[in-house]
């Protein structure tokens, strides 16, 4: 098993510009979650997914979009980028979120964006 | 407001000297509580799941423990490559809440 795969590692964006962070998981997991890291501020939840074609918002979900059309690809968009979106970013997966003991998180190595 | 707080934020500890890192919370209807190691310019790597009050885990030099307000993290006789930032994590609903972390750093 791969785990959770994202590409890419890094980019760079100006501001305005669009781009798809991707994110696939082959553990067959129904949860599927985006975060971003940033300094002095832990993890944020951006969007997640409970299975194919159920998305909805974390705690910090504007200026991103999210769908889920296959249960192991979960892909992040940037309509518009803004130099507020410099993170890095990270996508992780579990069996589910809603039965017992089976919500562990597995996560992927991480995309580091810029956008200047 | 669901809520993780970590302490201390950075930890150095001479290598064999033991100590615990702390994950308090406050969050409505507690499903689980996670602890991750992440090394720098990698994803958070798995450590231990805890569920419910009480509930011990171990693995090598780490053992996490829960009670109903927080969860520690022991480490005994700590190496250098134990030296990383140790993430908690509640699960609550369907959502995650990270703490900032402890940045833990152990010389030789």
């Amino acid at each position: 098993n791969a785990g959770v795969t994202q590409t890419p590692k890094f980019q760079v964006l100006k501001t305005g510009q669009s781009m798809t962070l991707q994110c696939a998981q082959d553990m067959n997991h129904e949860y599927m979650s985006w975060y971003r890291q940033d300094p002095g501020m832990g993890l944020r939840l951006i969007h997640y997914s409970v299975g194919a074609g159920i998305t909805d918002q974390g705690e910090v979900p504007n200026g991103y979009n999210v769908s889920r059309s296959t249960t192991e690809d979960f892909p992040l968009r940037l309509l518009s980028a803004a130099p507020s979106q410099t993170s890095v970013y990270f996508c992780a997966s579990s069996y589910s979120s809603g039965r017992a003991r089976t919500d562990t998180q597995y996560f992927g190595p991480g995309t580091r964006l810029t956008v200047l | 407001e669901d809520q993780v707080t970590q302490s201390p934020e950075a930890l150095r500890l001479q290598e064999g000297e033991s100590s615990s890192l702390n994950c308090s919370y406050t969050v409505s209807g507690l499903r689980g509580l996670f602890w991750y190691r992440q090394d720098p310019g990698k994803g958070p790597e798995f450590l231990f799941t805890l569920y419910s009050a009480g509930e011990e885990k171990e693995k090598e030099r780490l053992k996490a423990t829960l009670t109903k307000k927080e969860s520690f993290l022991h480490i005994t006789a700590p190496k250098p490559e134990d030296s990383a930032t140790y993430l908690c994590a509640v699960h609550t609903g369907n959502q995650f809440y990270f703490g900032t972390g402890t940045s833990l750093t152990v010389i030789p």
